[in-house]
């Protein structure tokens, strides 16, 4: 079971780049990793997903270095509209069927 | 993609009552979790609920305590039985339309439980 382990909290300022880094040491090799973006009173929203290297989308990048021990986050030019909590999902495929949460970081963007 | 709906969306119980907590899915799927986030914490999976087949419950949760339904491929219920103040919690529902453990999850609302 790959444990992982967030800094609690960010602070940033809108337009400036954020990077939040989970620390998996005991990823498995079938585990993907899985970002999620929590807003107060709603369920997690699927962010971005990576297995190694690089992976970007339309709202964030992902960097997973070649040991694949950790992960970073990486959200461009960071609004209001992104404070929230997110979290680190590492993901398992084979019969332990455990997909668990990182402890989360709570980001607060300022003005 | 899924939409879930979860009821009730909010609740409050007495103590030594139990609970029935639903959750709808807009399309048919086979993986399904329930997890609890107690207030200012992160997610923990109680159990995976898999159409077809019995829940697999999580280190710290049994079925006695927590029973699982799963009749079909587009709902689910979770009991919380015998309540205690404890179990004052945020429940949630959640699927992966994708029939993989490493694909994209979808959350409902959650249901906020107080239990008196």
């Amino acid at each position: 079971l790959a444990k992982t382990t967030q800094p609690i909290s960010m602070d940033s300022y809108e337009g400036q780049e954020v990077n939040i880094t989970c620390s998996h040491n005991n990823i498995a090799t079938n585990d993907y990793i899985t970002w999620y973006q929590q807003f107060p009173s709603q369920g997690p929203r699927f962010i971005i997903q990576g297995y190694k290297t690089k992976v970007t989308n339309e709202v964030a990048s992902l960097f997973i270095p070649a040991d694949r021990k950790s992960s970073t986050l990486s959200l461009p030019r960071v609004s209001l509209s992104d404070t929230a909590v997110y979290y680190c999902l590492v993901g398992t495929t084979g019969g332990g069927n455990k997909l668990t949460f990182g402890t989360g970081t709570q980001l607060k963007v300022e003005l | 993609s899924a939409v879930i709906s979860q009821k009730p969306s909010r609740d409050i119980c007495q103590r030594g009552t139990s609970l029935t907590i639903q959750c709808q899915v807009d399309s048919q799927v086979t993986m399904m979790f329930w997890y609890r986030q107690q207030p200012g914490q992160s997610l923990t999976l109680i159990a995976t609920a898999n159409q077809g087949s019995e829940a697999t419950y999580e280190s710290g949760f049994v079925i006695d305590k927590f029973p699982i339904s799963r009749p079909n491929l587009t709902f689910s219920t979770l009991t919380v039985s015998n309540m205690s103040p404890e179990d004052s919690s945020i429940y949630l529902c959640s699927v992966a339309p994708g029939g993989s453990y490493t694909g994209e999850l979808f959350f409902g609302e959650g249901s906020r439980l107080t239990v008196l």
